[in-house]
């Protein structure tokens, strides 16, 4: 079963406005969220994180937004720019496992 | 930075054949990870170890194994490798098994024909 779930598979977002991912877990013993950037031929780098406890989390132009209730997570890149196209996988950790999503395509447009 | 370093970018072998692939990671981490990466099936795990000659099953074992004889080196296994097994495979390192960042090799793209 899929504990966490991007919809959505691919985004194409202007430069400079908002790109904006979701994700939804099923788990409610996952309590520290992830998001990882990945271009073509490299491996995922991580990009932002958020524990449980809080409900946003901001480093940069990256914010990533947490619904505890709605067991939903969400990342907001603002300006985007080029340089973020690329796959974004989000992750969910607890309980002693951790659960990828099948990742979200994004194209900026220049 | 915590570097991972896969050994081999591209690797094309034949059906039958045993494969290995190796990872290494600089930073001392007692945790390491070997995913799959595969169209529409995002990152699935096939191992991963929490210590010297530990090993745990992933979600996706069969027809892997696995070899972490030295903290910083963990190798994957294809005993007999099969076409089902072409995909691309990413080694990760982390500090924390479950809550922290992972720190992914730039992967071996593995084509079995």
């Amino acid at each position: 079963d899929q504990q966490v779930k991007q919809n959505s598979p691919s985004l194409s977002v202007q430069e400079g406005r908002i790109s904006i991912l979701n994700c939804d877990y099923t788990n409610s013993m996952f309590d520290y969220f992830l998001w990882y950037k990945k271009y073509p031929a490299e491996g995922p780098t991580f990009l932002i994180s958020i524990s449980s406890i809080k409900d946003k989390n901001e480093d940069g132009r990256f914010t990533v937004f947490l619904n505890k209730s709605a067991k939903h997570l969400s990342l907001h890149i603002v300006p985007s720019q080029p340089g973020d196209s690329a796959v974004y996988f989000c992750a969910a950790s607890g309980n002693n496992r951790l659960a990828f999503g099948k990742g979200n395509q994004v194209v900026v447009i220049p | 930075d915590v570097k991972v370093t896969q050994s081999s970018r591209y690797l094309v072998k034949r059906t039958g054949e045993k494969v290995f692939l190796e990872c290494v990671q600089d930073m001392d981490h007692e945790n390491m990870f070997w995913y799959r990466q595969d169209p529409g099936l995002g990152l699935r795990l096939i191992y991963f170890s929490y210590d010297v000659k530990m090993k745990e099953k992933g979600d996706i074992p069969e027809g892997y194994s696995v070899s972490r004889e030295k903290k910083e080196r963990f190798s994957l296994i294809l005993e007999s490798a099969s076409t089902n097994q072409t995909s691309m495979y990413l080694c990760a390192s982390s500090q924390q098994a479950y809550n922290s960042p992972l720190h992914f090799g730039n992967g071996t793209r593995l084509t079995v024909t």
